[in-house]
């Protein structure tokens, strides 16, 4: 079974950074394919996709915050860590940690490559930038 | 990067009604096209990729169709679990993997 759960601070104050860990199981980060994202969701809002991190250790990031982000996976491969700088109180949202792989389907007979979503998401962590 | 609208925003629809849900590309996106619900306090679930693939143990009155720019999810016969708020995510042009803004169905 695939669980993923994040843990970190609740409250950060404006411009500290914030370090958010991901913990998963059931798969591991050195498979080909496997890769853990970080997306957030400010209360009442949208879906933010921030990061993500491959086996490969290939990294992606948002276009508008890849200069306040870094991911990384620790050497035991079975965590995630996700750094903002500069926090600011828009930052306060849910942050999800989740799971999607790079893969191949087939569709209408043809084998198409790629990711296809995001399948297994952790339960959220709710953090707060005020001072 | 690629932008996702979605429409409409909000629709309030009944119990055993259809639903679609439409979802916009900026650019072509072939079929990289996920549909995620997610319900109050919980996280997002998949719920079809690749624009028409059923995610496994997804009820089969979702369905998704569409390529390219324009992508539509469809709910045949509204149950009351499904009242939620659905957004779509384009997973061919990254980074970033967009999300659209999402559409919230309630209960008419």
């Amino acid at each position: 079974q695939v669980t993923l759960r994040e843990s970190g601070p609740a409250l950060v104050k404006p411009t500290q950074t914030l370090t958010l860990t991901c913990t998963f199981s059931g798969f591991s980060l050195s498979t080909t394919g496997m890769c853990v994202s970080w997306i957030r969701q400010p209360p009442g809002k949208a879906l933010e996709w921030l990061a993500l991190i491959d086996w490969d250790d290939d990294k992606y990031y948002s276009t508008s915050l890849k200069t306040r982000l870094s991911i990384s996976k620790d050497t035991s491969k079975t965590r995630v860590v996700l750094t903002m700088t500069n926090m600011d109180p828009v930052d306060t949202a849910t942050y999800y940690c989740a799971r999607s792989q790079y893969t191949s389907i087939t569709i209408f007979g043809a084998i198409i490559p790629g990711y296809f979503g995001i399948d297994v998401w952790g339960q959220g962590t709710t953090v707060t930038v005020s001072s | 990067d690629i932008q996702l609208t979605q429409s409409p925003s909000f629709l309030s629809a009944s119990v055993g009604d259809r639903v679609t849900i439409t979802c916009r590309a900026s650019q072509g996106i072939s079929r990289y096209l996920a549909w995620y619900q997610q319900k109050p306090g919980k996280a997002p679930k998949l719920l079809i990729y690749a624009a028409s693939t059923l995610q496994s143990g997804v009820p089969s009155r979702f369905s998704g169709s569409g390529s390219g720019t324009e992508f539509t999810l469809t709910i045949n016969s509204l149950q009351p679990e499904d009242f939620a708020t659905y957004y779509c995510q384009q997973l061919n042009t990254y980074p970033p993997f967009t999300f659209g803004p999402g559409t919230k169905v309630d209960i008419k």
